[in-house]
């Protein structure tokens, strides 16, 4: 059918709780992982990266999971905060056989955080 | 550093006309990428350079799209003519170096285009 348009999945947690946001990539030889923060009106920002030989990353507040047996990803965010409240999107790098690479990024999750 | 720098932030045109945006990446940075952003599709991979040279514009929609790095502290994106389904946030971002451990792409604040 047509696509009448993205309708992000939404979390809402309360301010101080865990957040847990999903995603499941899509190809098996993406080799490099990255987390976005991406703020009304604002560009995607960096929060977190891992490669694909590793499957735990942690940073300030926020551990990245990797699962490359189900092509699993997950950014965990410690005491969630009222400036937590963004869209995050994963994305994967695929590298291609002549040097280049492709960046996919998956459709985003809204993360409301109540006060 | 002043991160990547857009221009203009917002753009009004009517159907047919010309539009260009511009991109300046941050200092030092060897990759500049394009992105198109919509509620349809989402945030899409446009085109992206290395040292200037396009790599791999296998994003770009149609021929209607076109973009040029002139130099390694500029570049743009055209579209000519434009319809109203190009209306759209256009990001472009910058990073340094590729496959050496520092990949993460750093995003200017986008150019919302808005055709009518």
């Amino acid at each position: 059918g047509e696509n009448v348009g993205l309708h992000l999945p939404t979390l809402s947690v309360q301010e101080g709780d865990n957040s847990i946001i999903n995603c499941a990539y899509s190809n098996s030889a993406s080799d490099y992982f990255i987390w976005y923060k991406q703020e009304s009106g604002k560009g995607p920002q960096f929060i977190i990266d891992i490669r694909s030989n590793m499957d735990k990353r942690q940073g300030q507040r926020v551990t990245v999971l990797l699962n490359k047996t189900v092509k699993h990803l997950s950014l965990q965010i410690a005491a969630t905060q009222p400036g937590d409240s963004a869209v995050y999107f994963c994305a994967e790098n695929l590298s291609g056989n002549t040097g280049g690479f492709k960046t996919i990024f998956g459709a985003g999750t809204r993360l409301f955080v109540k006060a | 550093d002043a991160g990547v720098i857009q221009s203009p932030r917002h753009e009004v045109t009517e159907m047919g006309q010309e539009v260009t945006l511009r991109c300046k990446p941050i200092s030092g940075h060897d990759y500049l990428f394009w992105y198109r952003q919509t509620m349809m599709r989402g945030l899409e991979l446009l085109i992206y350079f290395n040292n200037n040279v396009p790599i791999d514009d296998s994003g770009m929609p149609e021929d209607r799209f076109s973009a040029k790095m002139p130099n390694a502290s500029f570049s743009t994106l055209k579209i000519q003519p434009s319809e109203p389904r190009d209306s759209a946030v256009y990001f472009c971002a910058s990073s340094f170096g590729q496959g050496a451990g520092v990949d993460t792409q750093y995003f200017g604040p986008g150019t919302r285009l808005t055709v009518l």
